[in-house]
């Protein structure tokens, strides 16, 4: 297994749609996780943090399954302004740095 | 000012020239790292460094180095460039372990 597998989609969605991205990380021993966004060209940003117990903010929810190594995030209320790169983001073996996916493409449309 | 400040933003260099690409940063963070972007490849890890005196190398350093200047100062060489280092370079910095990271803006180099 890679280190770090999303679906690279594109997801095209029309805006109000509730869309749900999903990450396999193969590092049993991670302790770290995050979502970051990209925009095109641009630097990638921190969204979220995730933690075991799942987290919201506002219309992002993040989820973490330990056993099945397994998080997702999920966007409700999709905005034309959430079209992006979504990055699942892992720590590595040695904890010592972050590995990230290649990251799923989400299109809004109106 | 940004938080991560790389230069330069873009650079056009020919095979068999060296190059830095310079990263400084003002959020008295300890740890930095130089990452590479190449089209469908994601993010991979070049270079890190926990402090000054610390480098580490990661996935992919053949063909570069790095320096540590000073803790808000984290360079990145390329010796000798050639065309498949073309790609975008980020620079981040982070607290510590368990923290998310901050990114520059980013430099696109192209080696022709």
């Amino acid at each position: 297994r890679k280190e770090v597998e999303q679906d690279p989609g594109p997801f095209n969605v029309p805006e109000g749609a509730t869309v749900a991205f999903n990450c396999t990380y193969s590092n049993s021993a991670s302790q770290s996780f995050f979502w970051y966004r990209q925009d095109c060209r641009k630097e990638p940003k921190l969204l979220m943090s995730v933690y075991s117990s799942g987290n919201e903010d506002g219309r992002f929810t993040a989820q973490l399954n330990r056993a099945s190594q397994y998080i997702s995030l999920l966007i409700r209320d999709s905005k034309l302004s959430d079209s992006a790169t979504y990055l699942c983001v892992v720590n590595n073996q040695a904890g010592t740095a972050l590995i990230f996916g290649k990251g799923t493409t989400l299109s809004v449309s109106s | 000012d940004a938080d991560v400040t790389q230069t330069p933003r873009n650079r056009i260099t020919k095979t068999g020239k060296r190059i830095m690409l310079e990263c400084s940063q003002t959020k008295g963070h300890d740890r930095m790292y130089w990452y590479r972007q190449d089209p469908g490849l994601g993010l991979r890890l070049i270079y890190y460094s926990f402090d000054v005196k610390d480098i580490n190398k990661g996935e992919i350093s053949d063909g570069y180095s790095v320096s540590r200047q000073a803790q808000a100062k984290f360079s990145l060489s390329l010796e000798s460039a050639i065309p498949n280092q073309t790609a975008l370079y980020f620079c981040a910095t982070s607290r510590r372990t368990g923290y998310g990271y901050t990114f520059g803006s980013g430099t696109r180099l192209t080696v022709v």
